[in-house]
């Protein structure tokens, strides 16, 4: 069966400091990554994904499929980078998002 | 560009009632669409995907005759949630896909629906 997690449904860190928010996921086909964002009181907004190796808003994930995991990454994290963040596995032929569990990340000034 | 709408953003209904909720592409034409259900501080589940033109096809667990959608055309889906009951409060989002990308996904802003 196809699942994502996200272990940590809270994260708080201070500007300036690295930021790691976590994922791991469980599918037997080809994975498709991704990282959505919502911002508070917006809607849910594509972040990066996996195929595109780009760096946006500063962040960055790699796909790592002997660890299946996809963690994404921010060397100095800024207040504006506060809000929920969702890890999501595209599945091939349905195509279709497995969302994981989320993560609500807290830049502290 | 790709902006997706959904109207209305909230709505209060008795039980035993029918609502619609739409969802629309605004600037793109939306191959595929999709439905899915947020309960407070929870992810997102699938309910069901639609491609215009053809019926949905409905993720395990969810019962197609009470939530009824219809993909008419390339840029309008509707979700009805029929003889609503209050466990059917929730936070309903709708996504479209153009097509053009793998898996891309725009997001409307949702619908929350509290019945009564």
């Amino acid at each position: 069966a196809q699942r994502v997690t996200q272990p940590e449904k809270l994260l708080s860190v201070f500007k300036g400091a690295p930021v790691e928010l976590k994922c791991n996921y469980s599918y037997s086909g080809s994975p498709e990554l991704f990282w959505y964002v919502q911002y508070s009181r917006q809607r849910l907004q594509l972040l990066l994904r996996h195929i595109s190796r780009e760096s946006i808003k500063g962040f960055t994930a790699d796909l790592n499929k002997g660890e299946t995991s996809f963690h994404l990454k921010k060397p100095f994290a800024q207040e504006e980078d506060s809000a929920m963040y969702y890890c999501a596995l595209g599945v091939q032929g349905a195509q279709k998002l497995v969302f994981g569990q989320g993560t609500r990340l807290t830049i502290n000034p | 560009g790709a902006v997706v709408s959904q109207h209305p953003s909230w709505v209060i209904c008795k039980s035993g009632t029918s609502v619609k909720i739409e969802c629309r592409s605004l600037d793109f034409q939306a191959t595929t669409m999709f439905w899915y259900r947020q309960f407070p501080k929870q992810s997102l589940m699938l309910m069901a995907t639609s491609n215009e033109g053809s019926k949905a096809t409905y993720e395990q667990g969810v019962e197609k005759d009470k939530f009824l959608i219809n993909h008419a055309s390339l840029t309008l889906s509707t979700l009805t949630v029929t003889s609503a009951h209050p466990e059917d409060s929730s936070f309903y989002i709708c996504s479209a896909r153009d097509g053009r990308h793998s898996y891309e996904q725009y997001f409307g802003p949702g619908t929350r629906l509290t019945v009564t």
